[in-house]
């Protein structure tokens, strides 16, 4: 069974500059998962989406980060304009169903760094 | 608001030594318990989960006991390898909506 698959692996742009990236969760997971990964911490949920529907974005930085996950498959992650403290590891994730409990299968993450 | 905190690292241990991680959480109600471990290089995986209490769970050789009366979720081994360096993050989920919250992860280096 195929993971969950993210691009690019790395990117490095300069400050004020935009970057997007793409994740494609694994077949038949209804529930995807952004969470942003800082050098040193544990990782933090940015957005959590319910098919095509958002059901978590509290702490989703919503002037300068979108995501979107149209027909309710794969999601793309934007920071626009990007600032130096969101150099970080975006991991995408995937769960079949919601549900305390329920497995949730993580990429290999989007390495960011803003200079 | 729910958390969960770690035993700062690093923790460097010699081949075939017992290994503990402390991990205690705050949260209200009943929350599912995880290990995941990441090796360099790697994405996240799940270690091993506990979903009540007193539940225990295994894998490769890890366990942990879900403990309530604590609000414990220790990681141990009896006997590390090399090949299990890599940082070890706990994390609980609450609720319908499945959001996993991290502890701040423990790197844990095993020479030979």
């Amino acid at each position: 069974e195929a993971g969950v698959a993210q691009s690019p692996r790395y990117k490095i742009i300069e400050k004020r500059q935009s970057v997007a990236f793409w994740c494609n969760p694994i077949s038949g997971h209804a529930t995807l998962y952004w969470y942003q990964q800082i050098l040193g911490q544990g990782p933090k949920l940015l957005i959590q989406f319910q098919n095509n529907g958002v059901v978590d974005d509290s702490q989703l930085p919503k002037d300068r980060f979108s995501a979107e996950r149209l027909k309710g498959v794969d999601s793309t992650l934007k920071i626009q304009p990007a600032k130096l403290e969101d150099s970080a590891v975006y991991l995408c994730a995937s769960s079949m169903i919601q549900g305390s409990g329920n497995t949730i299968y993580f990429g290999e993450g989007s390495w960011l760094t803003v200079v | 608001g729910d958390s969960v905190t770690q035993m700062e690292g690093p923790v460097t241990l010699s081949e075939e030594a017992f290994l503990t991680i402390n991990c205690t959480y705050t949260a209200t109600g009943y929350p599912s318990l995880f290990w995941y471990v990441q090796y360099p290089g790697e994405g996240l995986q799940l270690l091993l989960k506990a979903t009540k209490a007193d539940d225990k769970g295994s894998n490769k050789g890890f366990e942990a006991t879900y403990r309530k009366e604590t609000t414990s979720f220790h990681l141990e081994k009896g006997s590390v390898q090399v090949s299990d360096s890599a940082v070890y993050f706990c994390a609980l989920s609450r609720g319908g909506y499945n959001k996993l919250i991290f502890g701040a992860g423990t790197r844990l280096a095993v020479h030979p």
